[in-house]
């Protein structure tokens, strides 16, 4: 059974901080690692790719991958209450894209 | 950027009824589409990949004869509900691939079988 474990939450910090969100995955052959948010009630959005070892910057936020370790995580600088959402850590196995696994999501709460 | 258009948005209706949910790429053409259930506090789960043309397949413990699904163009797939009971409840979602394993989704749909 592949699988990608997250910490359900909710991950709590206060406003301006980094929140830093972890996820594992079992499937060594995986090459493509994805972070989404969501928001309650809403439909999936893309944050973040990877797909090499080390990090990945985009704004306020920062992938790192950890293959060896099989471990990917992603923090949000200067978190804001805007944040406040589920953050979903994808893979894709080695099957291919039709084969993405989801984590169950980490809450993250913003405290203004 | 690829939009994934997923129509209604919410839907309600009774036991035993049937509902088609519709999903379409608006900008790009999608040979390959999916269809995820997702339960409250709960993860997305893939029910099954639309392909263009052919048959659907459908991921282990999906009822293919419940949950149809047909895509008919590079543009449109459709996910029919059949006979749907109060335990179907739940947000679907569609998605399309649109980059190097990239998936876009659509808006999702909610469906409340009472």
């Amino acid at each position: 059974q592949k699988e990608v474990e997250q910490n359900s939450g909710p991950l709590s910090v206060p406003e301006g901080a980094i929140a830093s969100l972890n996820c594992t995955y079992s499937d060594r052959g995986s090459q493509s690692f994805f972070w989404y948010r969501q928001y309650s009630g809403k439909s999936p959005e893309l944050i973040m790719s990877i797909y090499s070892n080390g990090d990945k910057e985009d704004g306020r936020f920062t992938a790192q991958l950890n293959k060896a370790s099989q471990y990917v995580s992603l923090l949000i600088r200067d978190s804001q209450p805007s944040d406040s959402a589920t953050y979903l850590c994808a893979v894709v196995n080695s099957g291919g894209y039709q084969k993405v696994t989801f984590g169950t999501g980490t809450k993250l709460q913003v405290i203004p | 950027g690829a939009v994934v258009s997923q129509h209604p948005s919410w839907v309600i209706c009774k036991s035993g009824t049937s509902v088609k949910i519709e999903c379409r790429s608006l900008d790009f053409q999608a040979t390959t589409m999916f269809w995820y259930r997702q339960f409250p506090k709960q993860s997305l789960m893939l029910m099954a990949t639309s392909n263009e043309g052919s048959k659907a397949t459908y991921e282990q413990g999906v009822e293919k004869d419940k949950f149809l699904i047909n895509h008919a163009s590079l543009t449109l797939s459709t996910l029919t509900v059949t006979s749907a009971h109060p335990e179907d409840s739940s947000f679907y979602i569609c998605s399309a691939g649109t980059g190097t394993n990239v998936l876009t989704f659509g808006a999702g749909s909610r469906l409340t079988v009472l």
